[in-house]
C-alpha cells in the first residue's frame, strides 16, 4: 500500500526562521507526492507536488520540498517563516488502486510565533 | 467559476436520521472523491467516482452510500447516522486530461455532528 508518515504532530518556529515539516513515504514504484495546507475552518489548498525530475520542487507561498529517494523523504521547507504560515500541513501520496485518490498523513500543525 | 462547492456547510443530526451531502463542481473534472477528516487521523477516502454513473468504495465506506448521476455532482448519503460519523467531510475533484492531471481540488467541507 502507498502511505506517508508525518512524524511530528506540531512544529513551532519563530517568525523569520527557516521551517521544515517532515514527511516520509512508503510506496511501490515511483511515488507521486503532494503537500496541502489547511487554514482553520477551510478546505485543503494545494502547495506543491513531486512527480518526476528535479528533486527540489517549488510551490506556492514560497514553500519548497525536497524529494530524497535514498531516505524516502519529502520534507516541506521555507527559508523564512511568516506568522500567516501557521496552519495544518498534510503530506499525501497518490494511490493508483483507488482511482488515484490521495493517501494522507495525519497532518502537522505549524505554529509560527512573532 | 465556483470550483468545488459543498452543501450544507454545517449539520447536526440525531442518531438514526438520514441526510445527503452534495458536492458540485463546474470544472468538468471526471474524477470525484469523498474524504472524511478526523482529528489526528488525516483524511480518509470514503468513496470515489471515475466518471458519471460509476462509483467505488474507498478505505472507510461502511455506513455511507454515493451516487454520481450527473458528471458535475457527487452525492454522499448517510442512511442511518451514527455518532462515529461525526466528522468533517471533504469533496475533491481531479481532471484526467490536459494540464495538471494529478492535482486534486477540494471543497470547503461540511461539518457534521451526530448526537
Amino acid at each position: 500500500a502507498q502511505s506517508v508518515a508525518q512524524p511530528e504532530d506540531q512544529v513551532n518556529v519563530a517568525e523569520g526562521n527557516p521551517l521544515t515539516v517532515k514527511c516520509t513515504y512508503s510506496v511501490s514504484g515511483n511515488p507521486y507526492l503532494f503537500w496541502y495546507v489547511q487554514y482553520p475552518n477551510r478546505g485543503l489548498q494545494f502547495l506543491l507536488k513531486y512527480i518526476t525530475g528535479d528533486n527540489l520542487v517549488k510551490g506556492s507561498y514560497g514553500f519548497e520540498a525536497e524529494f530524497n529517494k535514498s531516505q524516502t523523504s519529502f520534507h516541506l521547507k521555507k527559508p523564512s517563516a511568516l506568522v500567516s504560515d501557521s496552519a495544518l500541513y498534510f503530506c499525501a501520496v497518490r494511490d493508483i488502486n483507488s482511482g488515484y485518490a490521495l493517501n494522507f498523513g495525519k497532518g502537522t500543525s505549524l505554529l509560527v510565533t512573532p | 467559476n465556483a470550483g468545488v462547492t459543498q452543501t450544507p456547510k454545517f449539520r447536526v443530526l440525531k442518531t438514526g436520521q438520514s441526510m445527503t451531502l452534495l458536492c458540485a463542481q463546474d470544472m468538468n473534472h471526471e474524477y470525484m472523491y469523498w474524504y472524511r477528516q478526523d482529528p489526528g487521523m488525516g483524511l480518509r477516502l470514503i468513496h470515489y467516482s471515475v466518471g458519471e454513473g460509476t462509483t467505488a468504495k474507498g478505505e472507510v465506506p461502511d455506513g455511507y452510500n454515493v451516487s454520481r448521476l450527473k458528471k458535475q455532482n457527487f452525492l454522499l448519503g448517510l442512511e442511518s447516522a451514527a455518532p462515529s460519523q461525526t466528522s468533517v467531510y471533504f469533496c475533491a475533484t481531479k481532471r484526467t486530461s490536459g494540464w495538471s492531471t494529478d492535482t486534486q481540488y477540494f471543497g470547503p467541507g461540511t461539518r457534521l455532528t451526530v448526537l
